[in-house]
């Protein structure tokens, strides 16, 4: 089944301690991003790779690392969680980029950072 | 001004009519359109894409474009319970660059 999958689904950590959050797809796409979505604001762009070992920020970059070492994952990492990384955090992927085909999305990991 | 709008809703509908979503833009480069249906606590799922103005349909769905007002649509026709979720507009400028609306809440009522 073509897919992409994350883990956690939930995850709960307190301040400062690192975390990761593993994205992988199996549709052979190109092209693979990070979303946060929070009430009242959407789905906001944190990262993005259009490729193996390219990666380019989003529009919420700050406090988030990424990358892209083989095509099929791009692991999202925090090194030093604060309380307003608390979301819920979508990997997308596509063939080319987004904006010509759409994407598929992951099924989500919700963070809480206390 | 928000670069992708949407009404917040909630849409309320009657099982079996129209439900009509509506979603401006301001970038007029803008060349691909999509509509997502997100359903509570689970991930967005596209649904639609258009990239023409005109309409274009698929099952119950269809999206209307017209790119000189800047607006994209979605009428849902026949509309059943299990189409109650909230639908999200996204528009891009650019192969790389993607923007989402916040969304519309859409309820159809049994």
């Amino acid at each position: 089944e073509a897919q992409v999958t994350q883990n956690p689904r939930y995850l709960i950590t307190v301040t400062g301690k690192k975390l990761t959050v593993t994205c992988s797809q199996n549709m052979n796409h190109e092209y693979m991003s990070w979303y946060r979505q929070d009430p009242g604001l959407g789905l906001r762009q944190i990262y993005y790779s259009m490729n193996v070992e390219v990666t380019d920020k989003g529009d919420v970059p700050e406090g988030y690392k990424v990358s892209r070492k083989e095509k099929r994952n791009f692991p999202l990492i925090l090194e030093s969680p604060s309380p307003n990384q608390t979301s819920l955090y979508f990997c997308a992927s596509s063939f080319v980029g987004g904006g010509n085909y759409g994407y598929t999305f992951g099924s989500g990991t919700r963070l809480t950072v206390v | 001004q928000k670069e992708v709008e949407q009404n917040s809703g909630p849409l309320s509908v009657p099982e079996g009519a129209i439900a009509s979503l509506n979603c401006t833009y301001s970038d007029r480069v803008s060349q691909s359109f999509f509509w997502y249906r997100q359903y509570s606590g689970k991930s967005p799922e596209l649904i639609m894409s258009i990239y023409s103005n005109g309409d274009k349909e698929d099952g119950r769905f269809t999206a209307q474009l017209n790119k000189a007002s800047q607006y994209v649509s979605l009428l849902i026709r026949d509309s059943q319970p299990s189409d109650s979720a909230t639908y999200l507009c996204a528009v891009a400028p650019g192969t790389y660059k993607y923007i989402f609306g916040t969304g519309t809440r859409l309820k159809v009522l049994a």
